[in-house]
């Protein structure tokens, strides 16, 4: 199992450019999670899904879309990419019943100029 | 903000030595969770302690919860230089719906 993978690793973009973020796993879980963290900082969640076909606002969700059309994917765009998004964006997942662990991804360095 | 706050920021020891980190909180949890992350890396979790559960242990790891003072801490043992790495607690509040609040983490380097 690759457990929680995300692409691109790494990504530039100048301000005003749009992209997505693909979160992908193979453990068949109900809950993903987007999160982004920032030097010297914890992570904060931007969006999460609860199964397939649903989101939810995290903590700092503007600026920021999802979508889980597949239970197993979990993109996060960005319309507009600004400066302040400039950040380390992790995936994670986390199975249903009980209290359980989340997974994360490796994450994908994002700096936007 | 945060929920979880973690003390120290930073901790620097000697292998062999014992190390501590503390993680403060501000709301009923469901439990509390611990997370390492290696330097670039993902985060990976290392225990999960439940609110009726006041100690737990995972090899040379040690976990344990009061509820009344709102705060966990988490010892590692032994330590060897492969456990510097930043660790987070991340509470599970009551009414969250699975979602998890990360601390600002605890920066451990463990010196050859």
């Amino acid at each position: 199992n690759a457990g929680v993978t995300q692409t691109p690793k790494f990504r530039v973009l100048k301000t005003g450019q749009s992209m997505t973020l693909l979160c992908a796993q193979d453990m068949n879980h109900e809950y993903m999670y987007w999160y982004r963290q920032d030097p010297g900082m914890g992570l904060r969640l931007i969006h999460y899904s609860v199964g397939e076909g649903t989101t939810a606002k995290g903590e700092v969700p503007d600026g920021y879309n999802v979508s889980r059309l597949k239970k197993q994917n979990f993109l996060l765009g960005l319309e507009s990419a600004a400066p302040s998004q400039t950040s380390v964006y992790f995936c994670a997942s986390k199975g249903a019943g009980g209290p359980r662990e989340q997974f994360f991804g490796p994450g994908t360095r994002l700096t936007v100029l | 903000s945060q929920q979880g706050e973690e003390d120290p920021q930073a901790l620097s020891i000697q292998e062999g030595e014992n190390a501590t980190m503390n993680c403060s909180y501000k709301t009923s949890i469901n439990n509390l969770q611990w997370y390492r992350q290696n330097s670039g890396r993902g985060l990976v979790h290392l225990i999960l302690i439940r609110s009726n559960e006041r100690e737990k242990h995972s090899g040379r790891l040690r976990v344990t919860l009061d509820t009344s003072k709102k705060s966990s801490s988490l010892l590692i043992t032994a330590s060897r230089a492969a456990d510097t790495a930043s660790y987070f607690c991340a509470t599970d509040q009551i009414g969250s719906g699975s979602r998890l609040t990360f601390g600002e983490g605890t920066q451990l380097t463990v010196n050859p």
